[in-house]
Parts: C-alpha cells; sequence; structure tokens
C-alpha cells in the first residue's frame, strides 16, 4: 500500500529538549516536504527536499532542521523547542515537481510546554 | 505569496451548491485542490495544470482561469460527506519549487 508514515502522532515535550519527527514514504517519490497547520493559516511549508542531500527553506523555516540522506526519509528536527512550535505538524510527498498530488502523512500532533 | 481563498467558511443544506474560489497575484504553475475532515490529513481532489482547463466530475469540479491567476472549486448538490476544509496550492514562478497553500474554506453541510 502506497503511504507516508509520520512517527510518533503525538508528542508533548518541554521547552528546550530536542526532538526528532520521523517521516517515510514507500512511493520512490522525489519531492518531500514538512508543513505545519496552525488554526487560520492553513498549512505552511517549514521545508522540502527535491532529491537525495537537497533541501530547501519553505515559508517558515526558523528552529527546525531536516536531512535528506535516503530517498524514503525525511526527518524534522527541533533543536530547541519553543511553545511557539506548538502545531499539527504534516509530512507530504510527490513524485518530483508542482505538477502531481501530493501524498501525506498521517500528521504529528506536537504540544510544546 | 500564499494564495487567497474565499469564502473563509460556508454553511450549506445538503442538495445546494457552493463555489470556492482561489487567486494569486501572479501566474501560478498549476492549482492543486484538497479537502481536510476534522483531524485528518488533506487528501487529494484534483490538479489543473494549463490556463482555461477545467476538470472533475458532475459533483465536484474545479476551473483555472486562462491568465492562472485564479481557479474555483464548484461543488454541486452537496452532500454530508463533503463537510471539511478546503484547501487550494500551488508552486508560484521565481519561487523555485517551494508550494505554498491558500488559508482554507471551511465547509459544513448541514441536514
Amino acid at each position: 500500500e502506497a503511504q507516508v508514515t509520520q512517527n510518533p502522532r503525538y508528542l508533548i515535550t518541554v521547552t528546550g529538549k530536542k526532538l526528532t519527527v520521523t517521516c517515510s514514504q514507500n512511493m520512490n517519490h522525489e519531492y518531500m516536504s514538512w508543513y505545519r497547520q496552525d488554526p487560520g493559516l492553513g498549512l505552511r511549508q517549514i521545508y522540502y527536499s527535491m532529491n537525495v542531500e537537497v533541501t530547501d527553506k519553505g515559508d517558515v523555516p526558523e528552529g527546525y532542521k531536516v536531512s535528506r540522506k535516503e530517498k524514503r526519509n525525511f526527518p524534522l528536527i527541533l533543536e530547541s523547542p519553543s511553545p511557539n512550535q506548538t502545531s499539527l505538524y504534516f509530512c507530504a510527498s510527490m513524485i518530483s515537481g508542482g505538477d502531481y498530488e501530493q501524498y501525506f502523512g498521517p500528521g504529528t500532533r506536537l504540544t510544546v510546554t | 505569496q500564499q494564495p487567497v481563498q474565499s469564502p473563509q467558511a460556508v454553511i450549506l443544506r445538503e442538495g445546494e451548491d457552493a463555489v470556492i474560489n482561489c487567486s494569486s497575484s501572479k501566474a501560478l504553475y498549476s492549482v492543486h485542490w484538497y479537502r481536510q475532515k476534522h483531524g485528518e490529513a488533506p487528501v487529494f481532489l484534483m490538479i489543473l495544470l494549463k490556463g482555461g482547463e477545467q476538470k472533475g466530475h458532475e459533483k465536484i469540479s474545479a476551473s483555472f482561469n486562462e491568465k492562472k491567476q485564479q481557479s474555483s472549486l464548484y461543488l454541486t448538490a452537496s452532500q454530508l460527506s463533503y463537510s471539511g476544509t478546503y484547501f487550494c496550492g500551488t508552486e508560484i514562478p521565481d519561487t523555485g519549487n517551494q508550494f505554498y497553500f491558500g488559508t482554507g474554506t471551511s465547509l459544513t453541510v448541514i441536514p
């Protein structure tokens, strides 16, 4: 089954404690992306990757890091989380550029206290 | 850079029609439409690539204007299952491969 998986689904943490949200896809897609979703602001892109070892900033990259060492995995790293990073996070993938549909993971609800 | 969607929210009775608009100040490469149910991930509906294109089926369809700056999603004879938040999404020229979503339109269908 074609899918994007994310872990964990829910996470409550404290300010400053490093965390990683994993994302994996089994469709051999080149393009992977992270979004955060906040009420009234829609989905905003954090980082995206066009292929292995190629990553670029999206609209709201501050406070986040990513890496793309393998085609299937695209982890999101928060080195020092802060309360304003409390949000719902989605990983997504698509074949390549914007002419194809994006497949979304189930989401990770992060709370930083 | 974010596309502007209107209306922000709409409430319909079953069987009524709705139109959701997505506008940009710049021409777009393409327009995607997604629907998100509460607490779930967005789900792809359709993509339009060409100016003047219309796509979809009798119940849910979309258009992309000739200048590629506006798209509309048409929901006909709405059903309860249409409830959710609808997002348009796009890549904007000169911003690399960054992807932008609109702020969303909340659609509620009531019996």
